[in-house]
């Protein structure tokens, strides 16, 4: 079965510190890979979107940057935090697009990210 | 863009009580899905909807899908406290079928 793992659970860090929360996939190939910020209350923005190794779509202008070394490990980043960066990052994964049933996402824990 | 919205916002009820979100497009969809978000928790993936006019159900909850495949309802029937979180809709994007658009959620709570 696949699994989705999500580090580190919570996270406070100081405005204009670096950011590095990691995910990984366990149990499939290739799969389609996503990051979500959530805000309190609030629905999922999507921010970036990868179909394989080294493939990054950005969705919105940002303080964000995400990168896939591996097939399975997907990783987001920031050089110097703003407040405005807090919330709740969700991964997820579906299929590819050789799979069946290729839209439907599977999420991971997430981080609470508080910025100070 | 593609958006879908979703309405109520917030529901309280009483437990025992049903509770019905809606989701409404305005472009017909390939499919739609349904979320659920417990309080502090990630999305879980409840049901998938591709047939026009489909009905399923998971115990006491009942999804549809409308007839032109614009809108679909989840309906709990006799909510209990455990149905407690946020309930999310959400379907293909018509770029791009493996991204998603999300309703922004129906926040459900229960008082017992």
């Amino acid at each position: 079965s696949q699994t989705i793992h999500q580090w580190p659970a919570t996270l406070v860090q100081p405005v204009g510190s670096p950011l590095s929360l990691e995910c990984t996939v366990e149990g499939t190939s290739n799969p389609n890979l996503y990051w979500y910020r959530q805000a309190a209350g609030r629905g999922l923005q999507l921010l970036f979107y990868s179909v394989g190794i080294g493939q990054i779509s950005s969705e919105v202008p940002q303080n964000l940057s995400a990168s896939r070394p591996q097939d399975r490990q997907f990783i987001l980043s920031s050089k110097k935090l703003l407040l405005s960066d807090s919330g709740f990052y969700l991964c997820a994964w579906s299929r590819g697009r050789f799979g069946v049933g290729t839209d439907t996402q599977y999420f991971g824990p997430g981080t609470r990210l508080t910025v100070l | 863009g593609q958006q879908v919205m979703q309405i109520p916002q917030y529901q309280h009820v009483q437990e025992g009580e049903d509770f019905t979100t809606y989701c409404n497009s305005s472009t017909t969809l390939s499919n739609i899905q349904w979320y659920k978000q417990r309080p502090g928790g990630h999305p879980v993936f409840l049901i998938q909807l591709v047939k026009s006019g489909e009905v399923k159900k998971q115990k006491r909850l009942t999804f549809q899908f409308g007839e032109a495949k614009k809108n679909s309802s989840l309906h709990i029937t006799a909510t209990q406290t455990t149905d407690v979180g946020t309930y999310f809709c959400a379907a293909p994007r018509e770029t791009s079928g493996s991204r998603l658009t999300f309703g922004e959620g129906t926040q459900l709570t229960v008082n017992p």
